[in-house]
């Protein structure tokens, strides 16, 4: 089955210690999410790639980064985890569509979060 | 801008009795209206989207949902609820016209269905 598949699902580390969490997709899509989701609330988008093209959410702390080697593969680096990083890690992907353009409204599908802990 | 409204925290619901979760948005265009559900330690699931046409959108799971332009909304219902249909709803947004096909979400609504 195509799907999004994030590693690990539960992730511990250290405060200040750099932490990588992943997220891979056999969907073909060309763009992909980080969402930063704490306690239940909404998910926050913290970044997102069209293809190879980065776009940083204004409010996304440098503290996060992003890589995407290629279409399957995404990484979410966390340089120095501080102990307000803890928090459920979602990746999503969804095919573009155009501004303005008919389609199928492209939904972003989930994978199923990695839960970060820093102790 | 577009914005969501999830106007209750949580819903309280007897088993077999029918649901409903509100949702209300605002965008400057036209909507594309989503809805999804989260269990607890998992990511969101999809359940159903609104793009064009009916107004009256059948999802998974036996949920539905009613656009209704004139009043903003996109209620998520079902006609029987399930001890199992117990979890996080979110609802979502995006403009036709948004750039970066990014979705705002509600606040979410916790639903608990009692035996």
């Amino acid at each position: 089955d195509a799907m999004v598949i994030q590693n690990p699902r539960y992730q511990v580390t250290q405060f200040g210690k750099p932490v990588t969490l992943s997220c891979s997709q056999t969907l073909n899509h060309n763009v992909m999410y980080w969402y930063q989701q704490k306690s239940s609330q909404a998910p926050k988008l913290l970044f997102h790639y069209y293809d190879k093209d980065f776009n940083n959410e204004a409010d996304t702390p440098d503290n996060f980064q992003s890589r995407r080697p290629n279409t399957s593969f995404c990484f979410l680096d966390i340089r120095s985890p501080g102990l307000g990083d803890a928090a459920m890690y979602l990746c999503a992907t969804s095919r573009y569509q155009a501004p303005g353009t008919s389609g199928a409204g492209e939904t972003q599908y989930f994978g199923p979060g990695t839960r970060l802990l820093v102790l | 801008a577009q914005s969501v409204a999830q106007p209750e925290d949580q819903v309280n619901v007897a088993e077999g009795n029918p649901l409903t979760v509100k949702c209300t948005y605002s965008v400057s265009g036209n909507p594309y209206l989503f809805w999804y559900v989260q269990y607890p330690n998992r990511g969101l699931q999809f359940l159903l989207k609104y793009i064009t046409g009916d107004n009256l959108v059948k999802g998974s799971y036996g949920f539905e949902a009613e656009f209704n332009k004139s009043q903003t909304s996109f209620h998520l219902k079902k006609p029987s609820a399930l001890v199992s249909d117990s979890a996080l709803y979110f609802c979502a947004v995006r403009d036709k016209y948004n750039a970066g096909n990014m979705l705002t979400f509600g606040g979410g609504t916790r639903l608990m269905v009692k035996p």
